[in-house]
């Protein structure tokens, strides 16, 4: 199972919105809607922001949305403040009844 | 509070065998799916393995064969034991409790180093 294709970087100034898209197939992304977002900081364990494609966490800022269409899911983070700065990345279930997460994704705040 | 608690982590010569534990409070890991997920340094994560509720396994293809989840439910614990590691099993390993197909909360990790 290959990982699912993120971008490598992506930066946007304080109070901006940007998305992170994330490009699977139809064994994964394509055909299950088990899309999940995580955030990451240096030295820490990944945070879970985003599950079943769109619905948050309790605790999850609602700055932080996620999207499907077809095989890409999308992660848009709006009102982007300083401590949004980390790596985020996708996961999705698969046909193999397997998980696979995306190359990972450096957003930095300008 | 949910909260989840690795350990076990250390150096191993390539070969070896280890086992790891996930101490889990806060609620019940029987009625829970749970998987370990991986992260050799300066890469990505890396899905290795996952037991449902109902006791049924699944593992990445390159731990299949080697790498064995368990829980023991009178400790409310969660394993993965490790055989015939290799220096790219290298990596952090996190366990995390399942949410809707994904995973949180998640333990803050435990190293596993493969080296001679």
């Amino acid at each position: 199972q290959s990982a699912l294709t993120q971008p490598a970087s992506v930066s946007g100034s304080p109070g901006q919105s940007i998305t992170i898209s994330c490009t699977g197939t139809s064994s994964d992304i394509g055909g299950y809607n088990y899309v999940s977002w995580y955030q990451q900081h240096p030295g820490k364990a990944p945070k879970l922001m985003i599950y079943e494609v769109s619905n948050r966490p309790s605790g999850v800022s609602n700055r932080f949305s996620g999207s499907k269409s077809g095989n890409t899911a999308s992660l848009t983070i709006s009102g982007l403040q300083a401590e949004d700065e980390a790596d985020y990345y996708c996961s999705s279930y698969t046909s193999s009844s397997s998980y696979v997460f995306g190359t990972g994704t450096k957003v930095t705040v300008l | 509070e949910v909260q989840l608690v690795e350990s076990g982590g250390g150096l191993i010569q390539p070969g070896g065998s280890l086992r790891l534990s996930c101490a889990a409070s806060g609620f019940i890991v029987s009625s829970n799916y749970l998987s370990w997920v991986r992260q050799a340094p300066g890469k990505g994560l890396e899905w290795v393995s996952v037991i449902y509720s109902g006791g049924s396994t699944d593992y990445a293809d390159s731990v299949k064969g080697r790498f064995t989840i368990s829980r023991d439910n009178s400790k409310n614990t969660l394993y993965l034991q490790m055989n015939s590691l290799r220096a790219e099993d290298t990596a952090v390993y996190y366990c995390a409790r399942g949410t809707g197909r994904g995973f949180g909360p998640w333990g803050q990790g435990t190293l596993v180093t493969v080296s001679s």
